[in-house]
């Protein structure tokens, strides 16, 4: 059964300590691994979209990586605003392939402190 | 500002209720997607529109009902709906809904079922 594992639950930096979050996967004929940012009481922003392992995205202060079987994304001397639930998801075919269905971790609460 | 609008952003309803949430796009996508978000569980995908046909998903109770008179337009319509039911909805779309195409979402609807 296709899975997507999140670690830590929660996690919580100084403003400045770089860190990294991991999501693992299992899914058969990967199509794509996803990163979103969600902020208290919002949607899911769109960060990036890893297609094959050793595949590098970067954005500001973020940077996701992706291996066989797992995905990091890693903060680089992060601020308060980077403070967020950031979720990971890939996808599945279902339907007879013709229709997209994300599978999503349970997301890594960040809070990071001035 | 987002290309995903949801109206509204919150929304208390009674058990014997009916309500609609609506959601527009404009992206010019051609897929589309009603997602719902409980308190500690990951995303799970309600419903799929692709070019305004719908892929129906056997798991949803019959209390939510959605409809989607064109591409940029998409409603899910609520009655006799549980305590449980309460979460955030998310609406969303992609350009097409084959797998692996990014999803961008709204701002979601917080549905309060008193």
């Amino acid at each position: 059964e296709d899975q997507v594992t999140q670690s830590p639950e929660a996690l919580r930096l100084q403003e400045g300590e770089s860190s990294s979050l991991n999501c693992s996967y299992t899914v058969s004929g990967l199509r794509g691994l996803f990163w979103y940012r969600q902020d208290p009481g919002k949607g899911p922003e769109f960060l990036f979209t890893l297609y094959s392992a050793g595949e590098e995205k970067e954005k500001e202060r973020l940077k996701a990586t992706l291996t066989k079987k797992e995905s990091f994304l890693h903060i680089t001397a992060p601020k308060p605003e980077d403070s967020a639930t950031y979720l990971c998801a890939v996808p599945r075919s279902i339907y007879g392939g013709a229709t997209n269905k994300l599978i999503f971790g349970t997301g890594t609460l960040l809070a990071v402190q001035p | 500002e987002t290309g995903v609008t949801q109206t509204p952003r919150h929304l208390v309803m009674g058990m014997t209720n009916k309500k609609s949430l609506k959601c527009e796009q404009h992206l010019g996508h051609n897929a589309m997607y009603w997602y719902k978000q409980s308190a500690k569980k990951p995303l799970e995908l309600m419903f799929v529109y692709s070019l305004e046909e719908r892929v129906e998903n056997n798991s949803v109770p019959s209390r939510f009902s959605p409809e989607c008179p064109n591409s940029s337009h998409l409603f899910l319509h609520l009655h006799t709906l549980q305590p449980e039911d309460s979460a955030l909805y998310l609406c969303a779309s992609s350009q097409d809904s084959g797998a692996g195409n990014t999803i961008y979402f709204g701002e979601g609807s917080w549905l309060t079922v008193v």
